[in-house]
């Protein structure tokens, strides 16, 4: 189809390894988000790119999250030493903007387990 | 930080029942998004708002915009079991292409 793709949809790791969690972005969106949703609740902002630099990166939760878009399509999130609270499922979306309203497309997202 | 307060926080009612729910704050939004999931998918964007004051509808639902800019609210008429789902509203602050401020959501389940 033509929607936001994450791949793999689920990944379950050991606490201390290295992970990373991909997106394909709709064809075309230039801007490119990454959220991470725990249990229950609603999705919080982890970084924007526009293009291929990242616009907003405020969200990241400390130094062990780091993400790319090298060539501002595919997008790579990338968590080291991973912990226990890292469980989540991460988000991606993408959109168009000038959008004015800034309507974001989400993809199915890739659910994260740590041991 | 901006925050999006959501209620209920549940909500569980019979098919053809109207409900609403709620989404507040204090920060004032360029726009404001609803948005609804359903579990193992990520949220679909239903309607977006940008007008303090506006009412949009998409079919059995009607969203409202206040006129300050910092809440809405979504009322569905008359509803059935396919709305069943997670409702999302979503805020943006900077009127271009920000990362949105969630809301927790409401988990709505309309029982036949």
């Amino acid at each position: 189809g033509a929607g936001v793709s994450q791949t793999p949809s689920n990944k379950v790791t050991e606490k201390g390894k290295y992970v990373e969690l991909r997106c394909d972005p709709i064809s075309g969106h230039t801007a490119l988000y990454w959220y991470r949703q725990s249990l229950g609740q609603g999705p919080e902002f982890l970084i924007y790119f526009q293009g291929t630099g990242a616009a907003d990166d405020s969200g990241l939760p400390n130094d062990r999250f780091f993400a790319v878009r090298p060539e501002g399509s595919v997008s790579t999130l990338k968590i080291q030493r991973t912990e226990r609270g890292d469980s989540a499922v991460y988000l991606c979306a993408s959109s168009s903007p000038p959008a004015g309203s800034n309507e974001q497309f989400f993809g199915p997202g890739t659910r994260l387990t740590v041991l | 930080t901006q925050l999006l307060e959501q209620s209920p926080q549940f909500l569980s009612i019979q098919e053809g029942e109207n409900l609403t729910v709620y989404c507040n704050s204090s920060s004032v939004f360029s726009s404001l998004q609803w948005y609804r999931q359903e579990p193992g998918e990520g949220p679909v964007l239903l309607v977006t708002v940008v007008t303090g004051g506006e009412v949009k509808k998409l079919k059995r639902l009607t969203f409202q915009f206040g006129d300050a800019r910092k809440d809405s609210s979504l009322h569905i008429t008359a509803a059935q079991t396919g709305d069943t789902g997670l409702y999302l509203c979503a805020g943006d602050s900077g009127g271009g292409a920000d990362g949105l401020t969630f809301g927790k959501g409401t988990h709505l389940i309309i029982q036949p």
